[in-house]
């Protein structure tokens, strides 16, 4: 059964830094695009950026928001993936979800079950 | 506000048939496939439909279908393990990112 676990989620002071991770087990990762899907409290989905295998490139993508503040990298031999989070904002609080990316690119197939990150005073 | 527009709430007896809608424009719905996806309690999503194609494991009451720029799920024969909040999401070429709508609640009554 494919698994995928987030960790790493906290509170954490605005202007801050956190790093989440996502260990990815059962699952062909090396070959894997993967993204980040963050939820705020009470509302919906946003996706927040994604990374390509090493095998179409290993480029990153990112959502307006975090572009710049955010920075999405991986480990194949750790079959790990990373979300490097600085200058940190209350809105930025939220769970934060690590999926899959099926075909075409934008369909997510897995997810984790997400990590909680909190920001504030 | 979210670039794809769904209900805020659909309603449905056990055993009826409903339908959630998910509305954007040329640049998204229009151009590329949908997915859909499920959310109970807040938990993990799990996808439900890919286009039109359910994922293996989803019953085959769930249907999925679009016509230009409205997108939608269609759920015959409602159980009370389908409540919960869907949310449907796609690419847009101009935004250049991943788009979801604000989300549905489906209650089964």
């Amino acid at each position: 059964e494919v698994q995928l676990v987030e960790s790493g989620g906290g509170l954490v002071k605005p202007g801050g830094s956190l790093r989440l991770s996502c260990a990815v087990s059962e699952f062909t990762f090396s070959d894997a695009w993967m993204s980040w899907v963050r939820q705020a409290p009470g509302k919906g989905l946003e996706w927040i950026g994604r990374i390509k295998s090493k095998t179409d490139g290993g480029t990153t993508h990112y959502a307006a928001p975090v572009q710049g503040r955010f920075t999405i990298s991986r480990d194949d031999s750790k079959n790990t993936l990373y979300l490097q989070m600085n200058s940190l904002k209350t809105e930025d609080t939220g769970l934060y979800f690590c999926t899959t990316n099926a075909m075409p690119r934008y369909f997510f197939d897995y997810w984790g079950q997400g990590t909680l990150v909190t920001v504030s005073s | 506000q979210s670039a794809l527009t769904q209900e805020a709430s659909v309603s449905g007896t056990v055993g009826q048939k409903v339908t959630l809608s998910c509305r954007g424009n040329s640049n998204n719905i229009g151009s590329y496939a949908v997915g859909w996806y499920q959310q109970i309690s807040h938990g993990a999503p799990k996808n439900v439909m890919f286009g039109k194609a359910p994922p293996s494991g989803i019953p085959d009451r769930f249907s999925g279908s679009k016509s230009g720029t409205t997108a939608s799920l269609t759920i015959s024969g409602l159980q009370p393990e389908d409540e919960g909040d869907y949310y449907c999401s796609t690419w847009d070429n101009i935004l250049n990112v991943v788009i979801f709508g604000g989300g549905t609640k489906l209650t089964v009554l």
